[in-house]
């Protein structure tokens, strides 16, 4: 059964602080691993699609990296508008299923 | 191209009545998905369109939910004679025949009194 695992489940970061939230994951053929934002009460907000491993891919202050069973969130000197809850989710595909499943999360916590 | 639009963002209704929600996809999408999201866990699968098709319904849609999507455009998540448990965010999201980003909308939030 295809499964996301995310760590730490919560995270507090002094501005300028980097560090790095982890997603592991075992699926029966990787099809895409995608990494999201959610702010409280939004919607996530697609932030990287990653389809092999090695493969890296950045914006702005972030950088997805992929091996072949975890996804690395990279975070650089962070500010406090970084702060949310950040999902790793893998795309399960075959048939006529076609689904993101998701793990449950890293709140990541930015202070000044 | 205006993003993922649902509607209502916010309801409020009483056990055992029906509500229903819309969901408006990014214009050309033809895969469309529902989710739902409760407070610390991330979004679980409801279930998958593409086009006009229903392809996949999870266990967690009982006989009590229904989705449609008339015409592949928008689509609809009806859920009849609510229960507490059925209190939380419904995500809708769609994409096109690449698969290759996957977009939310804001949500619709439920809570059943």
């Amino acid at each position: 059964e295809d499964q996301v695992t995310q760590s730490p489940e919560a995270l507090r970061l002094q501005e300028g602080e980097s560090s790095s939230l982890n997603c592991s994951y075992t699926v029966s053929g990787l099809r895409g691993l995608f990494w999201y934002r959610q702010d409280p009460g939004k919607g996530p907000e697609f932030l990287f699609t990653l389809y092999s491993a090695g493969e890296e891919k950045e914006k702005e202050r972030l950088k997805a990296t992929l091996t072949k069973k975890e996804s690395f969130l990279h975070i650089t000197a962070p500010k406090p508008e970084d702060s949310a809850t950040y999902l790793c989710a893998v795309l399960h595909y075959g048939g006529a299923t076609n689904k993101l499943i998701f793990g449950t999360g890293t709140l990541l916590a930015v202070q000044p | 191209d205006t993003g993922v639009s649902q509607d209502p963002r916010h309801k409020i209704t009483k056990r055992g009545q029906n509500v229903t929600f819309r969901c408006d996809p990014i214009s050309e999408h033809n895969r469309l998905y529902w989710y739902r999201q409760t407070l610390g866990q991330g979004p679980e699968f409801l279930t998958y369109f593409q086009n006009e098709a229903q392809l996949e319904k999870s266990r967690l849609l009982s006989d009590r939910f229904s989705a449609e999507r008339p015409k592949g455009s928008f689509s609809t998540l009806e859920i009849q004679r609510t229960e507490q448990g059925d209190s939380a965010m419904y995500l809708c999201a769609s994409t096109d025949s690449s698969g290759n980003t996957i977009y939310f909308g804001e949500g619709s939030w439920l809570t059943v009194v």
